[in-house]
């Protein structure tokens, strides 16, 4: 398997501009999380579905973040507009209901917003 | 509620000492317990699970942890530390009753390996 595929690895952006993060699970996973971290506040998650649906959205830090999951192989995470203390690292997580839990992480999209 | 709780938020030892990486955790039911390691630069990789079997878990690299339900504790172990070593290390709690389940991260203790 290729693992959690997150794309694009690094973005550089002005303040104002949209941003679009990207993410495929593992094949047959059930669930996936997008989880964000800084030096200042660590690893945060910031939402996660189940079999596609949105189950919990309170640590979206506001409005300007939205995540859809149109499909079981895609999901997006979306910062409009940008500002620069979304500056950090976003993170793609993907489980099966019968892992017990265990997490299977990308290797994170670096965002810089100047 | 769920929570972790990680003692120090650094730990420097020397190449060859033991290592002890301390978590306490809280949950209402019967959880799932991880430990994972963070390279400078990378991402997450599993280091070992505790899923209610054998409650002292070997996991990857030589690293062990034990799951001690009276201390709701989950402190992670490595008899001699190596250079490879140094890294961050997330504990990690999920209910694991439902799939519905959060799972949540401690606030990373970081490694130092001294040579």
């Amino acid at each position: 398997d290729a693992g959690v595929i997150q794309s694009p690895r690094h973005e550089v952006t002005e303040m104002g501009q949209e941003v679009t993060l990207r993410c495929k699970p593992i094949s047959g996973h059930n669930s996936l999380f997008w989880y964000r971290q800084t030096m200042m506040r660590g690893l945060e998650l910031l939402i996660y579905f189940n079999n596609n649906v949105p189950i919990d959205d309170s640590g979206m830090p506001e409005d300007r973040f939205s995540a859809k999951m149109p499909n079981a192989s895609f999901s997006t995470l979306k910062i409009q507009p940008s500002e620069p203390r979304d500056s950090a690292v976003y993170f793609c997580a993907s489980r099966s209901d019968g892992a017990y839990g265990e997490l299977f992480f990308g290797e994170g999209s670096r965002l810089t917003v100047l | 509620a769920q929570s972790v709780t990680q003692l120090d938020s650094h730990v420097s030892v020397s190449e060859g000492t033991p290592v002890l990486l301390r978590c306490n955790y809280s949950s209402s039911y019967s959880p799932s317990l991880f430990w994972y390691v963070q390279h400078p630069n990378k991402g997450l990789q599993l280091l070992l699970k505790y899923t209610s079997a054998a409650t002292l878990v070997k996991g990857i690299n030589g690293f062990e942890a034990e799951f001690k339900k009276s201390e709701t504790s989950f402190h992670l172990t490595k008899p001699s530390a190596h250079m490879s070593d140094a890294a961050e290390y997330f504990c990690v709690v999920s209910d694991g009753k439902t799939s519905y389940d959060k799972v949540i991260f401690g606030p990373g203790t970081s490694l130092s390996v001294i040579p």
